[in-house]
């Protein structure tokens, strides 16, 4: 069945660091990926998605390129800032799962002053 | 007003006692899905509906049920509470599309003493 692999955290980083989340995934057809953001104390948000081969989500300075060579949805941030803490989980959206998000463990991103 | 409400956001009750979480929405979305997240952990999926009358078991729904009153509101009950019932339960909802994203509430707190 579908699945999603993404990196163990926390990832610790100082500010202005580039940032990369590694996710990748196992599906059949043409899946949906996204990434959702859940700050401290908050439900999640989605950060950004991508419905298509080669397409690149982004939103506030994130990026995510669909892979479909290498069946990932690695997460970018090239200058990463203290507001960037929180936990970004990777998820995928397919046929197999009736259409439900199949959902990464989530890594949890600390960023340092 | 929120798009997906949760009720309440935080409760503290004792072993044995029945509890409902409440969840509406006002995205006119068919299916809406009830999660438990622990500290440090991911999402696990407890029940998951498709439609008011299209009920389903997720991977933890031991100790857990659900009612869909309508096609905006879906609750959990938990039947006797038990402390490793304690985490942070989330409900989302969705369309049917494969690009479409999940919407989610703020969560709620649940702590079982």
């Amino acid at each position: 069945g579908d699945s999603v692999t993404q990196m163990e955290g926390p990832v610790t980083l100082s500010e202005e660091a580039f940032l990369t989340i590694n996710c990748t995934y196992t599906a059949t057809g043409y899946p949906s990926l996204f990434w959702y953001v859940q700050y401290p104390g908050e439900g999640l948000q989605l950060l950004l998605k991508a419905t298509k081969a080669d397409d690149k989500g982004s939103n506030k300075g994130f990026e995510a390129t669909y892979r479909k060579e290498t069946t990932s949805f690695h997460l970018e941030k090239g200058s990463v800032q203290v507001s960037d803490s929180a936990v970004y989980f990777c998820a995928l959206r397919g046929m197999d799962s009736n259409y439900q998000l199949i959902w990464g463990a989530g890594t949890k991103l600390i960023i340092k002053p | 007003d929120a798009d997906v409400t949760q009720t309440p956001r935080n409760r503290i009750t004792k072993t044995g006692k029945r509890i409902m979480l409440e969840c509406s929405q006002t995205k006119g979305h068919d299916r809406m899905y009830w999660y438990r997240q622990d500290p440090g952990l991911g999402l696990r999926l407890i029940y998951y509906s498709f439609d008011v009358k299209d009920i389903n078991k997720g991977e933890i729904s031991d100790g857990y049920s659900v009612s869909r009153q309508a096609q905006a509101k879906f609750s959990l009950s938990l039947e006797s509470a038990i402390p490793n019932q304690t985490a942070l339960y989330f409900c989302a909802t969705s369309d049917n599309r494969r690009v479409g994203g999940y919407t989610f509430g703020s969560g709620t707190r649940l702590t079982v003493v």
